[in-house]
């Protein structure tokens, strides 16, 4: 079956570029989302990017795709304390017809 | 535009009572999810109606889980009897469309935190 994986953990200092990284199993996938989740909050929404492309730019994010190794990555440029948070990455599975398989997520500190 | 709306944020009960949770989608929006998150981990698909058909539901603990979606509009989520591992955050999201392509992004609720003593 599908599958996501995110490493738990990630500290930077403020003002520094964050990288995210997420690897997944299904080929077939066309969308690829990445959703940041505050404490005690739903998730958001951040980014997503088409299977066709391989770098999407948005004010601070930048989305990395390699499609050929299956790698994700967020980077969030001059990181700061608001960001800290969960970062999950997603997929929808075999062809659409899994919707959003999320990793486990990664767990960004921002030291001040 | 009012995001998806769940209540209750945070319930508590006893094991084996019943419990229900609801959501109100973003207006317009087919699709509606609901996921459950355990303590560290990430979201679990439980149900996805498409208007008011429950079109994947293989992960909904039946024997004691349902789910409606009445008029293919806001959803209700009832678990019965509650057991003390259901103890987790049940969160409901909606997207225009789904199948991974364009409008198929799914926006999330608040959630509701349950707890199982």
């Amino acid at each position: 079956g599908e599958d996501v994986e995110q490493s738990l953990f990630l500290s930077v200092r403020e003002g520094d570029s964050s990288v995210i990284n997420c690897t997944y199993t299904d080929s077939s996938s066309t969308y690829l989302y990445w959703y940041k989740q505050e404490p005690g909050a739903g998730l958001q929404l951040l980014t997503y990017i088409f299977s066709n492309m391989d770098m999407k730019q948005d004010q601070r994010l930048t989305v990395l795709l390699n499609k050929k190794d299956k790698h994700l990555s967020l980077r969030i440029a001059d990181t700061q304390t608001g960001d800290s948070a969960i970062y999950f990455c997603a997929e929808w599975g075999a062809s659409g017809n899994t919707p959003l398989v999320f990793g486990k997520g990664t767990r960004l500190s921002v030291i001040a | 535009e009012a995001g998806v709306v769940q209540s209750p944020r945070y319930k508590i009960i006893e094991k084996k009572q019943p419990v229900a949770f609801w959501c109100n989608p973003i207006s317009g929006h087919n699709t509606l999810y609901w996921y459950r998150q355990n303590l560290g981990q990430g979201p679990e698909l439980l149900i996805r109606y498409e208007n008011e058909e429950a079109v994947d539901d293989s992960q909904l603990p039946k024997d004691r889980f349902s789910a409606e979606r009445l008029k293919g509009v806001d959803s209700t989520l009832k678990i019965q009897p509650a057991e003390l591992g259901d103890s987790a955050v049940y969160l409901c999201a909606s997207s225009l469309y789904s199948g991974g392509g364009a409008n198929t992004e799914a926006f999330f609720g608040q959630g509701t935190r349950l707890t199982v003593v």
